[in-house]
């Protein structure tokens, strides 16, 4: 059982590159999302897509683009790094109905 | 807005004593979701637990209990006879019942527990 698949796990880039976070999950589910992790601050939601072709913002979306064209994959976009953005980044998945959240294993991204 | 609190930064128990952790949490919605989840040191999230805002009957398994109080918008966590493998950081999240998907998750900021042997 794969679940949520994020990769890289651990990425390192220089202010100002761009990168993509990938994130794919083989459960069917029409609700993925993306999380920061920052110290003393929890998850903080950067955007959500509760099906293909259709995204919204979270509490924190600067800086980050998304698109959902499948429903397996929801790729965050990194569109020019700054120190700001050096956090821990998950990628959930979940079901209608307000049922858990599944998570991927995080990726670890400093951004220099 | 939706709002999670958990006052307690960090906790440090001595092995087999009990622990609970604070949650409180606001919202304007009387339709909404509580969960707690669990990272432990290796990263990933941990599901433990979801109530919803019908439901306030205390929940117990195994060490685990939840104390779910709607008139003082709480929702705490007691592990009972904690053990080392219970070290971790512990998340509460709630979101609200505007649609058929939680879209907004809000998590406190975490509680890091400490069991030491």
């Amino acid at each position: 059982n794969a679940g949520v698949t994020q990769t890289p796990k651990f990425q390192v880039l220089k202010t100002g590159q761009s990168m993509t976070l990938q994130c794919a999950q083989d459960m069917n589910h029409e609700y993925m999302s993306w999380y920061r992790q920052d110290p003393g601050m929890g998850l903080r939601l950067i955007h959500y897509s509760v099906g293909a072709g259709i995204t919204d913002q979270g509490e924190v979306p600067n800086g980050y683009n998304v698109s959902r064209s499948t429903t397996e994959d929801f790729p965050l976009r990194l569109l020019s790094a700054a120190p700001s953005q050096t956090s821990v980044y998950f990628c959930a998945s979940g079901t209608r109905g307000y049922e858990k959240l599944f998570f991927g294993s995080g990726t670890q991204l400093s951004v220099l | 807005a939706q709002k999670v609190t958990q006052a307690q930064t960090e906790i440090s128990v001595v092995e087999k004593e009990d622990v609970t952790l604070d949650c409180v949490y606001e919202t304007r919605d009387t339709t909404y979701y509580l969960f707690w989840y669990k990272q432990p040191p290796s990263g990933e999230l941990v599901f433990l637990i979801r109530r919803n805002s019908f439901d306030e009957q205390n929940e117990i398994s195994g060490r685990y209990s939840w104390n779910f109080q709607k008139s003082t918008s709480s929702f705490n966590f007691t592990i009972t006879a904690s053990q080392v493998v219970d070290s971790a950081v512990y998340f509460c999240a709630l979101t609200e019942g505007m649609s058929d998907y939680g879209q907004n998750f809000v998590f406190g900021p975490g509680t890091r527990l400490s069991v030491l042997p």
